[in-house]
């Protein structure tokens, strides 16, 4: 158990919906990530907040938004889904944002869109 | 812009061989390197990673990695492979003052009994 709590576990939504994505951090981290998992796309970073303000931002679509709250845990926004975002989504956090520190992952949010 | 590449999507092994996952890197400056493991529907754990000192490192399960700097590579390697080490794997690296963590297509283990 590497200490970063993801919820929901698995979800099944509809094309054109918006769902929400949550995920703690390991006690003490300041540091949140989010990753995207699919087949055919591998794993792609999303975006990277610290201590509540966002510090990098990868592929993320526009449709997609996140923030980190004062208590470190962070939401992730999917909206106007379509079905080519079914996918894993991973939370990871770490200690610090140094190159040299270590991200710990959740175990993942299976999204679906039918 | 940094990138990984693993060049092999499957390596087959024989229990109690020694086993070998490559990783090949690209930064623009010094690298840290990271090796995750992945099992089925789980998210992905930290197995080791080389940030300065000696190319041998050594890590969780028994696997080490060997950092070749002018080879630009980061091999995941472990003397006697177990069928439980059945896995996905992913080579990830990061350059210093980077924010992203870039990873590796992956690789998929499979140790035969």
């Amino acid at each position: 158990d590497s200490g970063v709590t993801q919820t929901p576990k698995h979800l099944i939504t509809a094309t054109g919906q918006r769902v929400t994505l949550r995920c703690s951090p390991r006690s003490g981290d300041l540091s949140v990530y989010w990753y995207q998992q699919s087949l055919d796309q591998g794993l792609q970073f999303l975006i990277h907040y610290y201590n509540g303000e966002e510090r990098a931002k990868g592929n993320i679509l526009e449709r997609f938004s996140a923030q980190q709250f004062p208590d470190l845990h962070s939401e992730l926004n999917l909206s106007s889904l379509e079905l080519g975002d079914s996918a894993l989504y991973f939370c990871a956090s770490s200690e610090k944002t140094g190159a040299g520190n270590t991200i710990y992952f959740g175990e993942g949010s299976w999204l679906t869109v039918v | 812009a940094q990138s990984v590449a693993q060049p092999e999507d499957q390596v087959n092994v024989a229990e109690g061989n020694p086993l070998t996952v490559k990783c090949t890197y690209s930064v623009s400056g010094n690298p840290y390197l990271f090796w995750y493991v992945q099992y089925p529907n789980r998210g992905l754990q930290f197995l080791l990673k080389y940030i300065t000192g000696d190319n041998l490192v050594k890590g969780s399960y028994g696997f080490e990695a060997e950092f070749n700097k002018s080879q630009t590579s980061f091999h995941l390697k472990k003397p006697s492979a177990l069928v439980s080490d059945s896995a996905l794997y992913f080579c990830a690296v990061r350059e210093m003052g980077g924010q992203n963590f870039v990873f590796g297509p992956g690789t998929r283990l499979s140790v035969l009994p």
